[in-house]
């Protein structure tokens, strides 16, 4: 299975801070990458897709970027509902699999 | 409105058996893939399988293979996650969710999810 790794896997912030969640294939993924946010006791929510196209209904604060096997999710001024724990996930070989999460809390 | 719709919350002890539901609204439920993504307490996500209804292919995770069954009944647009004998460490948080079809191919991430089924077994 390809390991996703993520960092830092909690970081403190305040609103309005640029935020950067990096996330590393241990193999090559191409851009098959997405990001989830998942705020507690709710389901993940679709965020990005194809490394660095926004969902759609999705802030645009929220950005992604990379290909091969470095990625980053950046959220460029961060909101009060963006605390959240951030996902990423490759969907480039069976099976796909998520990174550890990285927790974004308030300052 | 495209809804994932899951069964309610459960409450097993080891070694029962467990069908937990996922009905679907608001689209064709025999085009688009069903996935299950497990979640333990406190923890991250897994991916653990997939059935594409049309035809009811599936995949699963090899760590889940063999641990659990994923089907779906197209008379009633729904999916499944069946275990046979519920241990311990199936308590956890199941999500079914659609893979969306934003890229061409089957590389897509989950676009649409359920609110979640707890499995608590004790």
């Amino acid at each position: 299975d390809i390991q996703m790794t993520q960092s830092p896997s909690s970081l403190s912030a305040p609103v309005g801070d640029r935020v950067t969640i990096t996330c590393r294939a241990s193999q090559s993924i191409a851009n098959y990458l997405n990001w989830y946010q998942q705020k507690p006791g709710k389901a993940p929510k679709l965020l990005i897709y194809a490394a660095s196209t926004l969902q759609s209904g999705v802030p645009s604060r929220f950005s992604g970027s990379g290909s091969g096997t470095d990625f980053t999710l950046t959220i460029s001024s961060l909101q009060p509902e963006d605390f959240a724990t951030y996902y990423c996930q490759q969907s480039y070989i069976s099976p796909p699999t998520f990174g550890g999460g990285t927790k974004v809390e308030i300052k | 409105e495209v809804q994932l719709v899951q069964s309610g919350a459960e409450v097993k002890k080891p070694g029962e058996s467990l069908k937990i539901s996922c009905k679907v609204s608001g689209y064709s439920f025999t085009s688009y893939w069903i996935g299950w993504v497990r979640q333990m307490p406190g923890k991250g996500l897994e991916w653990m399988g997939i059935i594409y209804p049309g035809d009811s292919d599936t995949r699963y995770s090899p760590s889940f293979q063999g641990q659990v069954t994923i089907s779906a009944d197209k008379s009633i647009s729904t999916a499944y996650l069946q275990w046979t004998s519920l241990k311990a460490s199936d308590t956890a948080m199941y999500y079914c969710a659609r893979r969306g079809v934003m890229v061409r191919g089957d590389r897509n991430g989950f676009d649409i999810w359920g609110q979640g089924t707890m499995v608590t077994v004790s």
